[in-house]
């Protein structure tokens, strides 16, 4: 069965300074990774996907994630954080045509 | 396109009441999924249909939890008979259909937060 796993719960980074929240992934066959954030009392927002060609993929906000088959990894960067980034972010992996299979969440705090 | 709307956005009911949520998926989607958020568990996905079609249940956590989707429209999310542990946030999203459902995201509404006493 396909999983993501966030092994961090939360996430501390100054403003201006770069972020990473990792996500490691089990798939069988092709992998097709999403990341979303979620803000207070909103639903969860897509940010990007990987499914096929460049390992480095850019997504809305300035947020960018690399792709890594060999450490099987898919962990969301950011050059330069913002306090308006803090956030809980969610890694997903697509499970079959249609369903998603989300992580645990990890809380990002940026701040000032 | 206004999203994927959910209503009510706050629920508050005392244990043993039905409780019946709703969504509206975006027009043109062919799949829905309901989905339960909590503390504990996170993100659960519950059940998801595919052309008003229920695909997968498995999710459900036992008989006092059903869904409805009777056109592509609307679906339903309902309790019967609630008890304090379904308190939560229930999401649903829906998704573009077979043919590029692969690449597709979901979009979720905003969630209605239920609060059983």
């Amino acid at each position: 069965a396909q999983s993501v796993a966030q092994p961090e719960d939360q996430v501390n980074v100054a403003e201006g300074n770069p972020l990473t929240v990792k996500c490691t992934y089990s798939v069988s066959g092709n992998p097709y990774l999403f990341w979303y954030v979620q803000y207070p009392n909103r639903g969860l927002q897509f940010l990007l996907k990987y499914i096929t060609g460049d390992n480095l993929v850019k997504g809305s906000y300035g947020f960018e994630a690399e792709f890594n088959k060999s450490q099987t990894s898919f962990h969301l960067k950011k050059p330069s954080a913002l306090v308006s980034d803090s956030a809980l972010y969610f890694c997903a992996v697509r499970d079959r045509p249609g369903k998603l299979i989300f992580g645990t969440g990890t809380r990002l705090q940026v701040f000032p | 396109d206004a999203g994927v709307i959910q209503s009510p956005r706050h629920e508050v009911t005392e244990m043993g009441q039905e409780v019946t949520l709703r969504c509206k998926p975006i027009s043109g989607h062919d799949y829905l999924f309901w989905y339960r958020q909590t503390m504990m568990r996170g993100l659960e996905l519950l059940i998801y249909f595919n052309n008003n079609v229920p695909i997968d249940d498995s999710g459900m956590p036992e008989d006092r939890f059903s869904a409805k989707m009777p056109n592509a429209s609307f679906s339903t999310l309902k309790i019967q008979p609630s008890e304090p542990r379904d308190s939560a946030v229930y999401f649903c999203a829906s998704s573009p259909g077979q043919a590029i459902s692969y690449n597709s995201p979901l979009h979720f509404g905003n969630g209605t937060r239920l609060t059983v006493t």
